[in-house]
């Protein structure tokens, strides 16, 4: 049971070179979500995806992109990197329940970026 | 979004209950309150949650104010792998949920 998957688990990157991190889920899940996580802080919502054709923005959506290619795969695109995007990103999911109350998130275990 | 705030740390002795407080004032009437956690190095995992009763699962109670503006995570026995960053959040049907930067719980020994 894979839960959600991210790659890559680790990259470095130089100032103004562009990456994709790729979000799967097998759950069969709705909504999906983009987060950075800062050295010693909380997460903050880059990008949220609540069906498959729509996204919507977050609390820190500049110097990202992001594509819900089908309902399993949420990507998120650097296009020109910055060191200030230095971070670990987690992807998550969820459904709904019997209720249509939405549900817990699940996360993958993050991608960790330098930006150079 | 409705948020939540927590106290930066807490600490705790092994073996001893731990409860971890949560103010959401501005909670809306559907807000659904969830608890995750985060070990060192991994993802946030889910914890816990409740609407308005109290919750009790495997891993932690939740006891929730009658009107619902604060909550508290319980750990019955604290254990060294229980030593992580614990989130509250407001789980909204509109989709976005805020975590804001949680409680450091550390574990003696």
């Amino acid at each position: 049971n894979a839960g959600v998957t991210q790659t890559p688990k680790f990259q470095v990157l130089k100032t103004g070179q562009s990456m994709t991190l790729q979000c799967a889920q097998d759950m069969n899940h709705n909504s999906m979500y983009w987060y950075r996580q800062d050295p010693g802080m909380g997460l903050r919502l880059i990008y949220y995806s609540a069906s498959e054709g729509t996204t919507d923005k977050g609390e820190v959506p500049n110097g990202y992109n992001v594509s819900r290619l089908n309902k399993r795969e949420f990507s998120l695109r650097l296009e020109s990197a910055a060191p200030s995007q230095t971070s670990v990103y987690f992807c998550a999911s969820s459904g709904r329940d019997s209720r249509g109350v939405k549900n817990i998130q699940y996360f993958g275990a993050g991608t960790r970026l330098s930006v150079l | 979004d409705a948020k939540t705030t927590q106290p930066n740390s807490m600490e705790s002795n092994e073996e001893e209950p731990v409860h971890l407080p949560c103010n959401h004032s501005t909670i809306s009437g559907t807000d659904y309150i969830h608890w995750y956690r985060q070990l060192p190095s991994q993802g946030p995992e889910y914890v816990i949650h409740g609407l308005t009763s109290n919750v009790n699962n495997r891993m932690a109670s939740l006891a929730i104010a009658e009107d619902r503006k604060s909550s508290t995570l319980i750990l019955h026995r604290a254990t060294l792998r229980d030593a992580a960053v614990y989130y509250c959040i407001l789980n909204t049907n509109a989709g976005k949920s805020t975590f804001g930067d949680g409680t450091t719980l550390t574990v003696k020994p």
